[in-house]
């Protein structure tokens, strides 16, 4: 079918909640990213995938932590969340070795308060 | 340092005319410029890829260009609809594979009035 699915789509928290975003996709791609979109900004990637525990970190993963199982699921876990972790999260996947399709979920929006 | 920025910011036009988005970057290597369609509440959708020097590729009422001399992109959407309306992303890989990494404009809102 294609698609990226996230879980769940809208989340209020209160500051020091644990919070869990999950992320499955259906197309069998190795890689798959979590990034967060604030206003203003482009993109910020988060942590990337390659496959089943073989995770790496991005350009801001303090406060986050992920967990890639299956191939299919993709999660990314906030310990203890904060205000400034208010935010959308997108999760993505693509093929490891492709400059071809790169598939977006509908985005997870998180507010801590 | 924002590495790949687009111009203008904010664009409003009525359906049916043309309207030309701009994307400079700084990026190196740039190995490919991909451009998204964002609606509002909604998850990027990719329209076009442009790999090599002076790429132009075409997808339906969208057209792209690429100079990687200049760093720079358009991105052409004739016969605006309302359906148009949406934040459009640049985004520049600096390499060939999901080892590199993407690097991400603001974006452009279009807005298509009647």
């Amino acid at each position: 079918d294609m698609k990226v699915t996230q879980m769940p789509r809208y989340l209020i928290k209160r500051m020091g909640e644990n919070v869990l975003l999950e992320c499955g996709q259906d197309m069998s791609h190795e890689t798959m990213y979590w990034y967060r979109q604030d206003p203003g900004l482009g993109l910020q990637l988060i942590y990337i995938s390659y496959d089943v525990d073989s995770n790496s970190e991005g350009d801001i993963p303090k406060g986050y932590r992920v967990s890639r199982k299956k191939r299919e699921h993709f999660s990314l876990i906030l310990d203890s969340a904060k205000t400034n972790q208010t935010s959308v999260y997108f999760c993505a996947s693509s093929f490891l070795g492709n400059t071809g399709q790169l598939y977006f979920g509908e985005g997870s929006k998180l507010t801590v308060l | 340092k924002t590495q790949v920025e687009q111009s203008p910011q904010s664009l409003v036009v009525r359906q049916g005319e043309n309207c030309v988005l701009q994307c400079n970057y700084s990026v190196t290597p740039d190995n490919h410029l991909r451009w998204f369609k964002q609606d509002t509440g909604k998850g990027l959708v990719s329209l076009t890829v442009l790999v090599h020097e002076n790429d132009k590729t075409s997808n339906g009422r969208y057209s792209a260009t690429l100079d990687k001399d200049a760093k720079h992109s358009t991105l052409h959407i004739t016969a605006t609809l309302l359906d148009d309306t949406a934040t459009y992303i640049c985004v520049v890989g600096d390499r060939g594979s999901a080892l590199g990494r993407l690097h991400f404009g603001a974006g452009t809102q279009l807005i298509v009035i009647p």
